[in-house]
């Protein structure tokens, strides 16, 4: 079992509608969890951390968090061909290790 | 503008050569983790420091790879020998640790024929 998964996708959405990403993990010390943006051909970009159990939002985002099912979501509302890219997970663990998962690939099509 | 700079972008070399890429950390960062990525693996963490001493290295092959902050601002991860698996995107990335975030430089893609 992988540390922290997600499903691969794509997940495609057509513009204007919610997308929603989910990921789990493994370790159940984790302390904090963040979303990360990656185009291809470029470097992770973090969008969203979240601590404590309960919704952040942020703009379009909202990350959601339930520790005690270990799971984390983002949702995009309003979804933007922009927005196409593929979201990587992260879980930091004590120590301040940071997993990744592989990502899900999202497209927005117009 | 503070960001992570990683040095060279792109390096190409021949199976058995010594590779060095360098990292500078965002200044006041204490964290810097260095990742590699492939399609199929995904990000896979090689090694982390806090505060310059080594976390946890358990990621990297240890017969080839060596990483090491000779100063605060400076990272280094060293390949040698080289061989064509180690062709990847490796990404350094620095972060605070009461926050627990990275925050990446641009990548090095190494390609070792």
């Amino acid at each position: 079992q992988k540390e922290v998964e997600q499903n691969s996708g794509p997940l495609s959405v057509p513009e204007g509608a919610i997308a929603s990403l989910n990921c789990t993990y493994s370790d159940r010390g984790s302390q904090s969890f963040f979303w990360y943006r990656q185009y291809s051909g470029k470097s992770p970009e973090l969008i969203m951390s979240i601590y404590s159990n309960g919704d952040k939002e942020d703009g379009r985002f909202t990350a959601q968090l339930n520790k005690a099912s270990q799971y984390v979501s983002l949702l995009i509302r309003d979804s933007q061909p922009s927005d196409s890219a593929t979201y990587l997970c992260a879980v930091g663990a004590a120590g301040n290790k940071l997993t990744f998962g592989g990502g899900t690939r999202v497209l927005v099509k117009p | 503008d503070a960001r992570v700079t990683q040095t060279p972008r792109d390096k190409v070399t021949e199976m058995g050569q010594e590779v060095t890429m360098r990292c500078q950390p965002i200044l006041g960062h204490n964290t810097v983790f260095w990742y590699r990525q492939t399609m199929m693996q995904g990000l896979e963490l090689l090694a982390y420091f806090r505060n310059r001493a080594p976390l946890d290295d358990s990621g990297m092959p240890k017969d080839r790879f060596s990483a090491e902050m000779p100063d605060a601002t400076l990272a280094t991860l060293k390949i040698q020998p080289s061989e064509p698996r180690d062709s990847a995107v490796y990404f350094c990335a620095s972060g605070l640790a009461d926050r627990g975030e990275a925050f990446f430089g641009q990548g090095t893609r190494l390609t070792v024929v």
